[in-house]
């Protein structure tokens, strides 16, 4: 069963720099989301793409977040200047379409780690 | 906005217990509603969902219910397995944005 993928498991950086978070969906998925998770909190929705736009965000996703299909395959997260706050784990989402009736399929997240 | 808020925030019970968690929604244009279960570590999946047509649906050991008019829906677990144990969250959509609730976690004591 295809799967979506994300890359890296784990990254840590130092307080200021810029992370990339990339993702791979379901090939014959549409829709593309990023949800994030602070330990043991709730899943919280940041934005969703669709026809290489941004077609609904979050307050979370504020300046500093940035979102991006560079290619065919790879779906990005790029936090510009991390923040301590921004440590989370991030899971990028796929479906077929953007009506509520599909399941959103979950990549197994990216730990992000502000120092 | 969504609103989503989901009881108990813990659980216990014994293997072969059947085990219960309530949601609750504000947006009575929510129409989607599906269940992920989290195991430590590891991505959010789905293991049942319903839409607003309906009011029951099963899949083995677990069912969900919805009552649209008081914008409510549970989950059961029956027979529950040591290896139920995991975090469960619930979630309603609107439209593509799903809001979660801020889960339960269920541990099944053998």
């Amino acid at each position: 069963e295809p799967e979506v993928t994300q890359t890296p498991s784990h990254q840590v950086t130092q307080m200021g720099q810029e992370v990339i978070l990339r993702c791979v969906p379901i090939s014959n998925h549409l829709y593309f989301y990023w949800y994030r998770q602070i330990l043991g909190q709730k899943v919280e929705f940041l934005v969703s793409f669709y026809n290489n736009e941004i077609s609904e965000k979050s307050e979370i996703f504020d300046d500093q977040f940035s979102v991006e299909r560079p290619d065919g395959s790879n779906f990005t997260l790029k936090i510009r200047s991390t923040k301590l706050e921004d440590s989370a784990m991030y899971f990028c989402a796929s479906s077929e379409e953007a009506s509520s009736y599909n399941e959103q399929f979950f990549g197994p997240g990216t730990r992000l780690t502000v120092l | 906005g969504e609103n989503v808020e989901q009881h108990p925030s813990t659980l216990s019970v014994q293997e072969g217990d059947s085990a219960v968690i309530k949601c609750t929604y504000s947006d009575s244009a929510s129409n989607y509603f599906p269940w992920y279960k989290q195991e430590l570590g590891k991505r959010p999946q789905l293991i049942i969902d319903i839409r607003s047509n309906v009011g029951e649906k099963k899949d083995q050991r677990i069912a969900v219910t919805l009552n649209k008019t008081a914008k409510h829906f549970s989950l059961h677990i029956t027979e529950t397995q040591p290896e139920d144990s995991a975090v469960y969250f619930c979630a309603a959509s609107a439209n593509t944005p799903l809001v979660f609730g801020k889960g339960t976690r269920l541990s099944v004591i053998a």
